[in-house]
């Protein structure tokens, strides 16, 4: 089945280290984007990539780092920067990199201080 | 003003009635609108999307837009209790390759 898959789907961060979530999609997509919601909020952009080895800041980039070498993954790294990590973060593809193309989800991950 | 703006309710309303989320947007050169649903707890999952002025149907959901007066409106006929959920409305705005979200509507329906 064609999707968005991203791992794990809880993470526990401890002060002063660097966590990395995984999005792997087979939809053969063109962009992917990350995007972090707080309770009760709605979605914010954290970073998005419109094309293998290219990527650009979103609104709330500070504390976070992207990497996209392949097509079909697109890592997000929280930094020991980021010091409000917990949220929900969500990962989503488009087939195209225009904002005319609908964006499908992944299932998401929840990310917590301990 | 926020660029996408939602009420956040809850609205509620009774299982079979019509259920009518808005949504206004504050970049006039906005070309293209979602709306998401949003599951307590779980991922956003797409519903609909409307380009072009004037309605689009898609069995009990009908998407609504009115670019002149900068909203975009998601009806729900015969609401069911599973239709209980958070309503994102999501806008494309000009010479940015991601959407922008609304914060959402929580829609109740009570049985």
């Amino acid at each position: 089945d064609g999707g968005i898959t991203q791992s794990p789907k809880y993470l526990f961060r401890k002060e002063g280290q660097n966590v990395t979530l995984s999005c792997e999609q087979n939809l053969n997509h063109d962009a992917m984007y990350w995007y972090r919601q707080d309770p009760g909020q709605g979605l914010r952009l954290i970073y998005y990539s419109q094309i293998v080895n290219d990527f650009q800041k979103g609104d709330i980039a500070e504390g976070y780092s992207v990497s996209r070498e392949k097509k079909e993954s697109f890592p997000l790294t929280v930094t020991s920067a980021q010091k409000n990590p917990t949220a929900f973060y969500l990962c989503a593809s488009s087939m195209y990199s225009n904002s005319n193309q609908p964006q499908h989800f992944g299932d998401g991950t929840r990310l917590s201080i301990l | 003003q926020k660029e996408v703006e939602q009420n956040s309710g809850p609205l509620s309303v009774p299982e079979g009635a019509i259920a009518s989320l808005n949504c206004t947007y504050s970049d006039r050169g906005s070309q293209s609108f979602f709306w998401y649903r949003q599951y307590s707890g779980k991922s956003p999952e797409l519903i609909m999307f409307i380009y072009s002025n004037g309605d689009k149907e898609d069995g009990r959901f009908t998407a609504q837009l009115n670019k002149a007066s900068q909203y975009v409106s998601l009806l729900i006929r015969d609401s069911q209790p599973s239709d209980s959920a958070t309503y994102l409305c999501a806008v494309s705005r000009t010479g940015r390759r991601a959407l922008t979200f609304g914060s959402g509507t929580r829609l109740q329906v009570q049985p």
